[in-house]
């Protein structure tokens, strides 16, 4: 099955740096790769997401890049806001198949 | 977003006694339906996949038996927890699988979650 690691597992960062999350996965067949957001006792929600056939994707302040070769994808906040603290988990799946999360970070951003 | 609906919220409850939590997709039908446990500042563990109209298929380790899973319509899947214990107290949540568009790609998107706690 699908393994997916997620690093760091805890980041600090002043707010308005930037925020760089890393994820690697090892099913060359997985090819949707979904970012969440868990604020304490919610639900995560989906906040971007990319697919195998796009290289990257931005929506806002918020971008995923994906290097399918090497099998790893990124997440990255930029111009950090403490509202952004929160835990942010990706994902790795293939179509019909279950969805293979990572063991998550837990952001902090210092006012 | 797709709207996944889950009840309760939260819940206390007697040592031996049995929970039933429900997860319904309120705009979408789901056929597949995920149901994970997730301990403080842990990621999501999978425990069962739910499909409608079928037998549930459980990971590893997770009792069958325990926590019985029915996806009786394409909206509306149930987790029961049965004769529970405090080990057994945790936040449950549910997640549907919504395909978005007509080349069949998909979404996740999660319940709020059910908090358990067993006394």
């Amino acid at each position: 099955g699908e393994n997916v690691e997620q690093h760091p597992s805890t980041l600090s960062v002043q707010e308005g740096d930037s925020a760089v999350i890393k994820c690697t996965y090892s099913d060359s067949a997985s090819n949707y790769f979904p970012w969440y957001k868990q604020e304490l006792g919610k639900r995560p929600q989906l906040i971007i997401d990319i697919r195998s056939n796009v290289g990257e994707k931005k929506d806002q302040r918020i971008a995923v890049t994906l290097n399918k070769t090497a099998k790893h994808f990124s997440l990255h906040i930029t111009e950090t806001q403490p509202e952004d603290s929160a835990v942010y988990f990706c994902a790795a799946s293939r179509t019909g198949n279950q969805f293979y999360f990572g063991t998550g970070t837990s952001l902090t951003v210092i006012p | 977003g797709a709207v996944v609906s889950q009840h309760p919220s939260w819940v206390i409850c007697k040592s031996g006694t049995s929970v039933k939590i429900e997860c319904r997709s309120l705009d979408f039908q789901a056929t597949t339906m995920f149901w994970y446990r997730q301990f403080p500042k842990q990621s999501l563990m999978l425990m069962a996949t739910s499909n409608e109209g079928s037998k549930a298929t459980y990971e590893q380790g997770v009792e069958k038996d325990k926590f019985l899973i029915n996806h009786a319509s394409l909206t509306l899947s149930t987790l029961t927890v049965t004769s529970a214990h405090p080990e057994d107290s945790s936040f449950y949540i549910c997640s549907a699988r919504n395909f978005w568009d007509r080349r069949g790609n998909e979404k996740l998107f999660f319940g709020s979650g059910t908090q358990l706690s067993v006394l």
